[in-house]
């Protein structure tokens, strides 16, 4: 069964940083593509960033300069780096993949989400 | 950017009543090449994940009941719930994935 599992969410300061981590099981990181949406409070879906199998990796204007995706194969894992943090970047953030390996960016498979808050 | 705009924002509907939810793109999602329209839909319920429901604007996701219909092409999309159940209210999404930055409309909250 293929499964998303994300982490490291949690309350920073503005200007600070962080990293989220998605493990992986069911299937292999580096053979997919593999995205980061997030869903702030009361708002809608955002899409932030995805890494391509080949590795190239793409980024919403919002976050481009600021949040780094990358992936680790040994560890099955993706990660989202994230710094000079703002308020608005608080949300919840998912990982998720397309489950067939396909390189169409819709998503069937989604973790349960992690919170980031960035509040003084 | 390709912008989504979908309406309405909101829906109240009852329950064994038609639910329609639109969603315009500002350019084309067709791909010529394949004649696919890159546009898919998502259901999502409070504290839940996104879950694909429609995918190539109409091809039901598997396991997906089939009151959910997904049509529409170029620019003009429409989902459509054909007697609402009390397991759909939530809130749905389009997202156009012809390029990147992949982007979703607003969301439309559908209600009983």
């Amino acid at each position: 069964e293929l499964q998303l599992v994300e982490s490291g969410g949690g309350l920073v300061q503005p200007g600070g940083s962080l990293r989220l981590s998605c493990a992986a099981s069911g299937f292999t990181v580096s053979s997919n593509y593999m995205t980061w949406v997030r869903k702030a409070p009361g708002k809608g879906l955002e899409w932030v960033s995805v890494i391509y199998s080949a590795g190239n990796t793409y980024y919403a204007d919002s976050v481009k300069g600021r949040f780094t995706i990358s992936g680790d194969s040994s560890k099955n894992t993706m990660y989202l780096q994230m710094s000079s943090l703002r308020t608005d970047d608080t949300a919840v953030y998912y990982c998720a993949t397309n489950s067939g390996g396909s390189a169409y960016l819709f998503f069937d498979c989604w973790g349960q989400g992690t919170l980031v808050t960035v509040s003084s | 950017d390709i912008v989504m705009t979908q309406s309405p924002e909101s829906l109240a509907v009852s329950l064994g009543e038609r639910a329609t939810i639109n969603c315009r793109s500002s350019q084309s999602v067709l791909y010529s090449s394949d004649n696919n329209n890159y546009l898919a839909w998502y259901q999502q319920k409070p504290g839940q994940p996104p879950k694909l429901i429609i995918y190539w604007a109409s091809t039901r996701e598997s396991g997906v009941p089939d009151r959910f219909s997904g049509s529409g092409s170029g620019t003009d999309f429409t989902l459509t719930i054909s007697s609402l159940q009390a397991e759909d209210v939530a809130v749905y999404y389009c997202q156009q994935y012809y390029r990147t930055p992949l982007t979703f409309g607003g969301g439309t909250k559908v209600e009983v």
